[in-house]
This record gives structure tokens, sequence and C-alpha cells, in this order.
């Protein structure tokens, strides 16, 4: 089945340090890969995807590339910053694939999460 | 922000009751999920829907039932509430495209203890 293996947290920097997440995963054929981002008290955001090899995925200053060679995708941001004190979710999605029953779908494969707390 | 809502936010309720948490949606998607997320498990699919009266059991089902009568609602019950089932329930939206699934948005969460 498909699986989703991120850094273990938590995760404590300084404001402006360089942060990297690791995030590898496990499925067949070609997912789509997606970081979520979850402030306190909130729900899940979108923070970027990537949907085939070599693709960056990026958005306020986070990073992260499709590395199908290594089954990777690392998030990276050059300078945190305190209001990135979160937890951070990496996912997987799987291609559609018919079940027994004749209907498609296909789920998000999360991993399990690290928090990320920023110091000024 | 995708227009989804979850009520109740937040819910305390006794063991053995039966509970119904909802998930309403503006965008009409086609796909709606229910989750829980708690500690060191990150989110779990509970049940999801592709369609109109069309759902299906994701990993963490037992327990648990849905329904979706209209596409802008998918409602999550428990018929007989646990203290295992104590945790945070996110509901989220998706559409595809061919093979390849679009991002899920999700809802604000509902806070369940069971007490």
């Amino acid at each position: 089945g498909n699986s989703v293996t991120q850094m273990e947290g938590p995760v404590t920097l300084s404001e402006e340090a360089f942060l990297t997440i690791n995030c590898t995963y496990t499925a067949t054929g070609y997912p789509s890969l997606f970081w979520y981002v979850q402030y306190p008290g909130e729900g899940l955001q979108l923070l970027l995807k990537a949907t085939k090899a070599d693709d960056k995925g990026s958005n306020k200053g986070f990073e992260a590339t499709y590395r199908k060679e290594t089954t990777s995708f690392h998030l990276e941001k050059g300078s945190v910053q305190v209001s990135d004190s979160a937890v951070y979710f990496c996912a997987l999605s799987a291609r559609r694939t018919a079940n027994a029953g004749g209907t498609s779908y296909g789920k998000l494969t999360f991993g399990q999460g690290t928090i990320l707390t920023v110091h000024p | 922000d995708a227009g989804i809502t979850q009520s109740p936010r937040h819910k305390v309720t006794e063991t053995g009751t039966p509970v119904t948490l909802r998930c309403h949606q503006t965008e009409n998607h086609r796909y709606m999920y229910w989750y829980r997320q708690d500690p060191g498990h990150g989110l779990r699919l509970i049940h999801y829907s592709y369609g109109v009266k069309d759902t299906d059991k994701g990993e963490v089902s037992d327990g648990y039932s849905v329904s979706r009568s209209k596409t802008e609602d998918f409602l999550l019950t428990l018929e007989s509430a646990t203290s295992s089932q104590t945790s945070v329930y996110f509901c989220a939206i998706s559409e595809w495209r061919g093979l390849q699934s679009y991002e899920q948005y999700f809802g604000p969460g509902t806070r369940l203890t069971v007490t």
C-alpha cells in the first residue's frame, strides 16, 4: 500500500535559519505529492504540490521537488519566520483506480506531521 | 478559502450517545471525505463519498457511518460514542480530472470529546 514517512519532530529553529523537513514515500505508479500546513487551532491548508517527477512546488518561500529516483519530496525554506511555526504534513494522492465494486476513487495518505517552532 | 464549514465546532458528549457531525460545502465538488486527527497518527480517513448517496469506507471506519443526500452536505454519525472516538474531525473536498486528483481542501475541524 501507499505510505508517507516524515522526519520526526519537533523541529526548533531560530528566526532566519534554514529549514528542511524530510519526506519519503512509497506508492505504486505516479502519485501527486503535497505539503499541507496546520496552524494552531485551524484546519489544514495546502502549502504546495507537485504532480509529476522533477516538478518543483513553491509557495510563501517554501519549496519541494518531486524526486522519483529517491521517492522523496523534502520541504525547504531558506529563512524561516516566527509566523512559520505550525505543523507540516507531507501527503500523497494515488492515481485513481477502480475498486472491486467498479467505482473509482483515490485517497490522500498523510505522514504523521512535523511540529516546527521558530524562536525570535 | 474553499467554502467548507463544519458544525458543531466543539462538542462534549457522553459515552453511548449518538453524535452527528455535519460538513457543508459551497464548491459543488463531487468528492467529500471525513478524517480524524490524533497525536502520532496524522490524519486517517474514516469514510468518503464520490457522489450523492455514493459512499465507501476508509481505513478507520468501525463505529462510524456516513450519509450524503445532497452534493453539499456530508454527515458523519457516531452511532454510540466511545472514549476512543475523542478526536478532532476534519472534512475535506476534492475534484478529479482524468486519473489525477486535484488537491483536497479542508474544513476548520470539529473537536469532539467523549466522556
